[in-house]
């Protein structure tokens, strides 16, 4: 079956640095995949869709890449905030949009 | 704020009971998804709903159960509750068509505690 793997350690990074968290999936081949972000005891935020012809998607200080080859998306936070500070999903869609367990981001100043 | 809207935000209750959660999608959004959280979990999928009609199914125990009104607004029911159903319940809706790809926007949750 479809499985989607994020690093479940939490990341901590500086202020004003990148940050970078990583979505791994097997057994499946999609057409897009997403992120979204959820702050604690709140539901998830949609942030940014990737076909899988985009290779790159960029909105504001985000950027997603997505790589079929090693079934692979990177999440980029440039100059990250304290305010960056949540836990970050990524999701594939298949007869139903799978989640994956989320990495948690903490910038600190 | 996302448009979804669930009660009630917090709900307590003991083993064996049974209790009801509801979900109003965006306006115009067909259709509506569940979802459950718990501490050491993801994102549960649990049931989709379209246009009234049920459109996928995930891990949803044979307790559970749910249904979307002609109005859209959808109901989550939880019966013979059990100290691990405590968790957040989420309630998400996407626009027309209810394609997996769609963006989903999800309501604030209903944490429910089960004593």
């Amino acid at each position: 079956s479809q499985k989607i793997e994020q690093n479940s350690e939490a990341l901590n990074i500086q202020e004003g640095k990148t940050a970078t968290l990583t979505c791994n999936y097997t057994n499946y081949s999609p057409a897009y995949l997403q992120w979204y972000r959820q702050d604690p005891g709140r539901g998830p935020v949609f942030l940014l869709l990737i076909r899988e012809n985009e290779k790159e998607k960029r909105k504001e200080r985000l950027k997603v890449t997505f790589d079929t080859t090693l079934k692979q998306s990177l999440f980029h936070i440039t100059a990250s905030q304290p305010a960056d500070s949540a836990t970050y999903l990524c999701a594939l869609p298949t007869d139903k949009l799978i989640f994956g367990t989320g990495t948690r981001l903490q910038v600190f100043p | 704020d996302s448009g979804v809207t669930q009660t009630p935000k917090h709900l307590i209750t003991a083993t064996g009971q049974r209790v009801t959660l509801r979900c109003s999608p965006r306006s115009g959004d067909l259709s509506v998804y569940w979802y459950q959280q718990s501490l050491d979990q993801g994102l549960q999928f649990l049931i989709q709903y379209y246009n009234g009609e049920e459109r996928a199914k995930g891990n949803i125990l044979e307790r559970f159960s749910a249904q979307q009104f002609p109005d859209l607004h959808s109901e989550l029911n939880l019966s013979s509750l059990e100290l691990g159903d405590s968790a957040l319940y989420f309630c998400a809706s996407s626009a027309s068509g209810g394609q997996a790809k769609n963006i989903q926007y999800f309501g604030a949750g209903t944490r429910l505690s089960v004593l």
